[in-house]
């Protein structure tokens, strides 16, 4: 299957710093990723779409300002997050699909994860 | 809104027993899948379901899918204990790339 690479694995940080995660598709160009954030014994919450050279499209209740991503080329994929406090604690996990040939996305691989603890 | 709601939440088997993990969603959908997280780990991919009546089997694990009644399953073959895990479906409405996670069964086997 396809790989997906995030950087760092897992980070503290004290609150208010920012801390960039980056997600990197190492077998196949990705028009489109897709971050997730998981808290402890939750199931895994689609936080944002991310889209080469446009702007990334986030989820309700996400705040834009605060979690930025940037898809700067087909392999690589940053969220950002900024002021971090420690209700920004989680499991953050980048995805990205394949496409069949008929243009259908099928398959969708994620990648290791980033463990985020904000003291 | 898509909604998928899976049961049971928790799950603890016997080694050698056999139990199922039902996944339901709200709306039309052309996409199933399951994944397997282990702890502290990220997802696994175990199946794609992409079209009514499809079955796939791996292992001791099997799933299918009932586009019409929104429903799909995964089925557990006499339980070993590296199966313990939790496993998650996921579903995409159609013409929709936004996956949407069910709450995640998390299966204990015990010798």
């Amino acid at each position: 299957g396809a790989v997906v690479s995030q950087h760092p694995s897992r980070v503290i940080c004290k609150s208010g710093t920012s801390v960039k995660i980056e997600c990197r598709s190492l077998d196949f160009q990705a028009t489109t990723m897709f971050w997730y954030r998981q808290f402890p014994k939750q199931s895994l919450m689609l936080m944002a779409t991310s889209n080469e050279g446009s702007k990334a499209t986030y989820e309700q209740g996400v705040e834009k300002d605060k979690f930025l991503i940037n898809h700067a080329s087909l392999t690589l994929s940053t969220l950002t997050v900024t002021s971090a406090h420690p209700e920004d604690s989680s499991f953050y996990i980048c995805s990205y699909h394949t496409r069949t040939s008929g243009g259908l996305y099928n398959e969708q691989f994620f990648g290791p994860g980033t463990r985020l603890t904000v003291l | 809104e898509l909604k998928v709601e899976q049961n049971p939440l928790f799950l603890s088997m016997q080694e050698g027993k056999n139990y199922t993990i039902y996944c339901n969603y709200s709306t039309t959908s052309d996409r199933l899948y399951w994944y397997r997280q282990d702890p502290g780990k990220s997802l696994e991919s175990l199946f794609v379901l992409l079209s009514n009546g499809a079955v796939k089997q791996e292992g001791r694990l099997m799933a299918s899918l009932d586009t019409k009644a929104r429903l799909s399953t995964l089925h557990i073959t006499a339980a070993v204990h590296d199966l313990s895990a939790t496993y998650f479906c996921a579903v995409k409405e159609y013409n929709n790339n936004d996956m949407r996670f069910g709450a995640g069964t998390r299966l204990t086997v015990k010798p």
